[in-house]
């Protein structure tokens, strides 16, 4: 089973952008796959966000402002979720997904992201 | 409005079996993907299952094969995950998640999700 790795923390300051990243393993090619973002606040399930492939193939989950974006960094193998004009309300716990084969579904480790 | 209500969670004894149940509602159930991920006290998300929209493909996680069994009754609009053989590392809170429209579930996204059933195995 493949591992996502995800910082554990990040911080930003309001009004900033906040980069969290989702790095595959060397044997998975991030260009193969679609990138699933999700938003979890203490106390409530995980939101949502969007999906990320390419700047082709994508999607916005509904209702999810469009300062949430995807993106990839194939040299660093490492999928991308970007908050641009970081709110208050923003502070979450942000996990990303892939399906690694087509029988199995993989979450990264989850990023706490600190709005200071 | 779409609506995702998870039960049966609770206190078991490892070794023993539980059945959680998720129940929708807002949307046509039969045409959708379900899916179970949990979510152990302060740890990370965990995808555990998923079955397909008409219950023809079911697929788990490695964890769980050959000890939870996912189904559907789409007469009823609930999916259902069948816990036996229960350790103490498969407490969690327990989320069903509605997965792709006439889809098997995978690769797709979940929206929405449900509230969650705590499930403890403990002696």
């Amino acid at each position: 089973q493949p591992v996502l790795t995800q910082p554990p923390s990040s911080s930003a300051s309001p009004g900033e952008s906040a980069r969290l990243t989702c790095t595959l393993p060397s044997d998975i090619n991030v260009g193969n796959y679609n990138i699933y973002w999700y938003q979890q606040k203490p106390g409530s399930p995980p939101r949502y966000l969007l999906y990320y492939y390419s700047d082709s193939h994508k999607g916005q989950g509904s209702g999810v402002p469009s300062r949430f974006s995807g993106s990839k960094d194939a040299s660093a193998n490492t999928g991308i979720l970007l908050i641009s004009g970081l709110q208050s309300e923003d502070e979450a716990d942000y996990y990303c997904m892939i399906w690694p084969s087509n029988t199995l579904g993989v979450f990264g480790g989850g990023t706490r992201l600190t709005v200071l | 409005q779409v609506q995702l209500v998870e039960s049966g969670g609770g206190v078991v004894q490892p070794g023993r079996s539980l059945r959680l149940s998720c129940e929708g509602s807002g949307f046509t159930f039969s045409t959708y993907a379900m899916e179970w991920v949990r979510q152990a006290p302060g740890k990370g998300l965990e995808w555990v299952a998923v079955i397909s929209y008409d219950g023809s493909k079911k697929y788990y996680t490695d964890s769980v094969k050959g000890r939870f069994t996912i189904s559907r009754d789409n007469s009823e609009n609930t999916i259902y995950l069948q816990m036996n053989s229960l350790r103490p590392e498969d407490t969690a809170v327990y989320y069903c998640a509605r997965g792709g429209y006439y889809s098997s579930g995978i690769d797709v996204w979940f929206d929405p999700w449900g509230q969650g059933t705590l499930v403890t195995v403990s002696s």
